[in-house]
């Protein structure tokens, strides 16, 4: 199975502060047909986790310009420019690659 | 407005069964892969399984595989997940979504309390 793992597992930072979160597989996350299986979720408190970037770095529809996310291969980072409230949640790394699908262990993102 | 709306939480002994339903509106169900994860209590995420458009393939965690089954009604819309043999650690608020390769629809989620 692939395991995804996260750092740092929590992070504090200061309103219109930036945030920064890494995520690694252990295979790459690369398939044959050229695309990257990798996506971001946010599970904000008390919701259902919500899909913010498909495939290493394309914002869902209705996703904010500060979230953004880059990466290849196995090395993955989610970056939000200026954290605002409402971005308090727990960030997911998850790969599609192959099954079984796996999710990194999440980051708590709160503010400072 | 697309909806999953889920049902069939509860609580259970170790060793019972417990059957989870989502039922699909807003999109056309019957073309869409679904998925199950779980989320053990205070615990990350955990995908738990899925099942293509006509149910003829399914795919399973190991922890999952001979205790746990997916299946789909497309007549009715709905996705259930049919849980057996169930353990303490198979406690966790469970969630349906639309699987295209990543789960950008999700249900509400629904609980299950494996306890004597």
């Amino acid at each position: 199975d692939i395991v995804m793992t996260q750092t740092p597992l929590s992070l504090s930072v200061a309103p219109g502060q930036p945030a920064s979160i890494s995520c690694k597989s252990t295979q790459s996350l690369l398939d044959r047909d050229g695309r990257t299986y990798l996506y971001w979720y946010v599970q904000k408190p008390g919701q259902s986790p919500q899909l913010l970037i498909n495939e290493v770095s394309s914002r869902v529809s209705g996703v904010p310009e500060r979230f953004s996310g880059s990466g290849s291969g196995t090395d993955f980072t989610l970056k939000i420019s200026r954290l605002e409230a409402d971005d308090v949640g727990i960030y997911y790394c998850m790969q599609s690659i192959e099954h079984p699908k796996t999710f990194g262990p999440g980051t708590q993102v709160e503010i400072k | 407005e697309v909806q999953l709306e889920q049902s069939g939480g509860g609580l259970v002994q170790p060793g019972g069964s417990l059957r989870l339903s989502c039922v699909v509106s807003g999109l056309t169900f019957s073309t869409n892969w679904m998925t199950w994860v779980r989320q053990a209590p205070g615990k990350g995420l955990e995908w738990v399984g899925n099942i293509n458009p006509r149910g003829s393939e399914r795919n399973y965690i190991d922890s999952v595989k001979g205790r746990f089954t997916i299946s789909r009604d497309n007549a009715k819309n709905s996705l259930y997940l049919e849980m057996n043999s169930l353990r303490v650690e198979d406690m966790a608020v469970y969630y349906c979504a639309r699987d295209r390769r990543p789960f950008d629809i999700w249900g509400q989620g629904t609980m299950v309390i494996v306890s004597s």
